[in-house]
């Protein structure tokens, strides 16, 4: 079956400009995860959703970072007035009612 | 403060050459440990969870073990398409459902 899938796979933007990045979870799964993962290091938590409700939101780096999932499926990120700092990988994973989560392929932010 | 450390870094083996790759953990209540693969440009993908002292797992060449410290995956015989990066993370009972990732350990198998 279809696994987790995110878009683009790649986003080139100016320092400043608003960001939005797509998760798409696994038919049914109800959880869905966002990490962000730098060069040579593991997945970092940002925010997790159970159906639409954000369930913890501990990670986001600060208040230009928030997330969304209206319906319970689709998942976005926004990053505002992005900087530099803001570049990396940004991975979307989503999990049933086990707790393995099952990661997509990232979106690679570069902002210049 | 939950905290992840995996060793070693980096391992070459040559094929055949079999060994162990580590990952200490400390956390307030172990709800799940995690190992996944990550090849390069993919995301991570899953391969086992423990969830109790003494628990073992097994997936082809591969066995993952669990103490309350530490936990052990095990490659036997290990062939040059095991080589990526294994990464470990642990979920803690009262940090909801995040996992908290160590750095990896990058393994070369060479013919």
């Amino acid at each position: 079956g279809a696994g987790v899938s995110q878009s683009p796979r790649y986003k080139v933007t100016k320092r400043g400009q608003d960001v939005a990045l797509r998760c798409d979870p696994i038919s049914g799964h109800v959880s869905l995860y966002w990490y962000r993962q730098a060069l040579g290091q593991g997945p970092e938590f940002l925010t997790y959703f159970n159906y639409e409700a954000q369930q913890d939101k501990s990670g986001l780096p600060n208040d230009r970072f928030s997330a969304e999932r209206p319906e319970g499926s689709i998942s976005t990120l926004t990053i505002q007035r992005t900087e530099q700092r803001d570049s990396a990988m940004y991975r979307c994973a989503s999990s049933s009612t086990s707790y393995e989560q099952y990661f997509g392929p990232g979106t690679r932010l570069t902002v210049t | 403060e939950d905290q992840v450390t995996q060793s070693p870094e980096a391992l070459r083996l040559q094929e055949g050459e079999s060994s162990s790759l580590n990952c200490s953990y400390t956390v307030s209540g172990l709800r799940g440990l995690f190992w996944y693969r990550q090849d390069p440009g993919k995301g991570p993908e899953f391969l086992f969870t423990l969830y109790s002292a003494g628990e073992e797992k097994e997936k082809e060449r591969l066995k993952a073990t669990l103490t309350k410290k530490e936990s052990f995956l095990h490659i036997t015989a290990p062939k040059p398409e095991d080589s990526a990066t294994y990464l470990c993370a642990v979920q803690a009972q009262n940090s909801g459902y995040a996992l908290n990732f160590g750095k990896g350990t990058s393994l070369l198998v060479t013919p």
